[in-house]
């Protein structure tokens, strides 16, 4: 069974740092390209970042791109958000999702919260 | 970038009936990367259509999605009570994903 477990959320100061960790299981890791993908607090779906099954491709949304790094151990099955320079605007359950081929986000995580606030 | 717009925001039909959910993009989109999605309250979204037409696994044969170019749609055919969420069109292209505001099912 796929299974994908967010952690690392919580409440961080404007201007502070977090790093989310996404633990993957059930699948073969290293074989699959890996999304991050978040939701305000009552809002829609915002993509966040893509890194490939090797690391050789990193995208990022222009709203987080120069403060966020996505990153991923394959030998650990995890994959990884740096989130630095935050805003109140990066408040937000953060998910990450499988890419299961085609560009589908085919699994998800339950979430984490990040919340970012003085 | 491509700007996907859902309509109607929220849609209110009774079980048993039949719902359409449209999704228009901006610009062309590719039907290979074009997917639609189910939000629940307190819940991770949940795959149901990729490719524009083909059903994830195990989604029921009720829902079905079709169009291509800028059109999107998804039609639920008969509706269930655990039908009524919030359903997302997302698009994949130039390296980004988008995905479209929503469309909240709620019981009339």
């Amino acid at each position: 069974e796929v299974q994908l477990v967010e952690s690392g959320g919580g409440l961080v100061k404007p201007g502070g740092s977090l790093r989310l960790s996404c633990a993957a299981s059930g699948f073969t890791f290293s074989s699959y390209s890996m999304n991050w993908v978040r939701q305000a607090p009552g809002k829609g779906l915002e993509w966040v970042s893509s890194i490939s099954s090797s690391s050789s491709y990193i995208y990022y949304a222009d709203s987080v791109k120069g403060r966020f790094t996505i990153s991923r151990d394959n030998a650990k099955n995890s994959l990884y958000l740096q989130m630095n320079s935050l805003r109140a605007e990066d408040t937000a359950v953060y998910y990450c999702a499988r890419d299961g081929w085609g560009r589908k986000n085919d699994y998800w995580g339950q979430g984490t919260l990040v919340t970012v606030s003085s | 970038e491509i700007v996907l717009t859902q309509s109607p925001g929220t849609l209110s039909l009774s079980p048993g009936e039949r719902a359409t959910l449209s999704c228009r993009a901006s610009q062309s989109v590719s039907s290979s990367y074009l997917a639609w999605y189910q939000q629940k309250p307190g819940q991770a979204p949940r795959l149901l259509i990729y490719g524009a037409s083909s059903r994830a696994t195990g989604i029921p044969d009720r829902f079905s999605g079709s169009g291509s170019g800028t059109d999107f749609t998804l039609t639920i055919s008969r509706l269930e009570p655990e039908d009524f969420a919030v359903y997302y069109c997302q698009q994949y292209g130039s390296s980004k994903y988008t995905f479209g505001q929503g469309t909240k099912l709620e019981i009339k």
